[in-house]
């Protein structure tokens, strides 16, 4: 099975400031046939479903902020908020759908400083 | 636009069976390049991935360890949804519990709290 890992756990940021959150899987993710890392990022608030953010590493979903990008390859993997905002206060999760059992990483508290 | 919409009881006494449901609009659980998953959130597991269905010329299940043996995800074309069903359940199967869509997740059903409790 792959194992997610994501650091730090909890992290506090000044508004408008650059929040970096990283996530290590313990196999190689990258997927030959799509030429992409099979890589995932939401967002999740308190009461609500996890929202994705970022698939395939980089991609950014549909209506997403541009503030966010995600970047990375094979076992090293990051979420970057470019300009921290009062509603980006969440738990990030990231998740490889690269085999089965899909895993997630342990989420990281995103606060205001 | 891709909604999904659970349904099913929060309270399920241990040892019965937990049966939860989710309808699909704006998608059709038959697609073939689309996936359908249950997944799992508690404070002592975190986001734990279930298992899925999927359509490609004939239906697919895949499931995670930690629940094959009692997990079972069907398909309900004539409904377009899609079903849990987990038997044997104990407290450690109190839960919030979500559908969610494709392979990176890209649409998540409202959730459900589900307490395992007499």
């Amino acid at each position: 099975d792959i194992v997610m890992t994501q650091s730090p756990d909890s992290l506090a940021v000044s508004l408008g400031e650059r929040a970096t959150i990283n996530c290590k899987s313990s196999h190689s993710i990258f997927s030959t046939y799509h030429n992409k890392d099979d890589l995932a990022w939401s967002q999740q608030k308190p009461g609500q479903p996890p929202k994705l953010l970022i698939y395939w590493a980089s991609t950014r979903q549909s209506g997403v902020p541009d503030r966010f990008s995600g970047s990375g390859s094979g076992t090293d993997f990051t979420l970057t908020i470019s300009s921290l905002q009062a509603e980006d206060v969440a738990v990030y999760y990231c998740h490889q759908y690269h085999t089965t059992p899909i895993s997630f990483g342990q989420g990281t508290r995103l606060d205001i400083k | 636009q891709v909604q999904l919409l659970q349904s099913g009881p929060g309270l399920v006494k241990p040892s019965q069976t937990l049966s939860l449901t989710c309808a699909i609009s704006g998608d059709s659980v038959s697609s073939d390049i689309a996936a359908w998953n249950w997944i799992r959130q508690s404070p002592s597991r975190g986001l734990e991935w279930l298992g899925r269905t999927y359509y490609r010329s004939k239906w697919y299940n895949d499931s995670a360890v930690s629940v094959r043996g009692r997990i079972t995800i069907n398909p309900d074309t004539s409904k377009n949804q899609f079903s849990l069903q987990l038997d044997s359940v104990t407290p450690d199967d109190t839960a919030v519990y979500y559908c969610a869509s494709g392979w990176a997740f890209g649409v998540w059903g409202q959730g459900t709290v589900v307490t395992v409790s007499s």
